[in-house]
């Protein structure tokens, strides 16, 4: 069936430098797609969106870069700090077809190391 | 107000109880969900309303009744839980499709 998933369940970056999560979507449908940033005891926090018809956007200190031809997605996250540790979650919407669902990945752990 | 309440924060019940939880949004969003999310696993939709209307069910038993009284609430009735129904119960909300979902801080639920 159709599923969006991580490359990397846990990654380990030091203070300072930079962070890139990958995540892959095989739903060709989906036009509209989120990161989700969820600390321990907490609920999933927005981060970034993107749609179909970009390929880049940036927000303060993250950059979310789509790829529709090979159905990759990223989140790149400058001069990475203590605070930015949490999972991050890629999330997908087929707006056309879903009715409002959302499908999340499967997350990938950041650990910052100072 | 951009924040998703959620209530209780904790909740432990034991399989014969009926409890509810609750949710609650003054963002005017039309669009209200909830999730059940399992320790390190991505949060999973149980229901959608859309315009106070139930609009998605993802095939969830039916010892979870959800309710929307109103614009602004959402409920998750309980009745007759399982062990294995213990999670973190999330609600979210948005305008609409094709919008990001705010999401509460979840009730963290025990069943004994």
């Amino acid at each position: 069936g159709e599923s969006v998933g991580l490359h990397l369940p846990t990654l380990s970056v030091q203070e300072g430098d930079n962070s890139i999560i990958n995540c892959a979507y095989s739903n060709s449908a989906s036009d509209y797609f989120i990161w989700y940033k969820q600390e321990s005891g907490k609920g999933p926090q927005f981060i970034i969106d993107i749609r179909s018809n970009m390929d880049k956007r940036q927000g303060q200190r993250v950059t979310v870069l789509l790829n529709k031809t090979v159905k990759h997605l990223s989140l790149q996250i400058a001069a990475t700090q203590p605070g930015d540790s949490a999972v991050y979650f890629c999330a997908e919407n087929p707006t056309a077809a879903a009715g409002n669902k959302l499908t999340f990945g499967g997350g990938t752990r950041v650990l910052v190391k100072p | 107000d951009t924040e998703v309440t959620q209530t209780p924060k904790h909740l432990v019940m034991g399989m014969t109880n009926k409890k509810s939880l609750k949710c609650e949004q003054h963002m005017g969003h039309r669009a209200m969900y909830w999730y059940k999310q399992k320790a390190k696993k991505p949060p999973e939709l149980m229901f959608v309303y859309s315009y106070e209307k139930l609009s998605i069910n993802e095939s969830v038993p039916s010892r979870f009744s959800p309710e929307c009284p109103n614009s602004s609430l959402l409920n998750l009735h309980l009745h007759a839980l399982q062990p294995e129904d213990s999670a973190l119960y999330l609600c979210a909300s948005s305008q609409g499709q094709g919008y990001e979902q705010f999401f509460g801080p979840g009730t963290r639920l025990t069943v004994l």
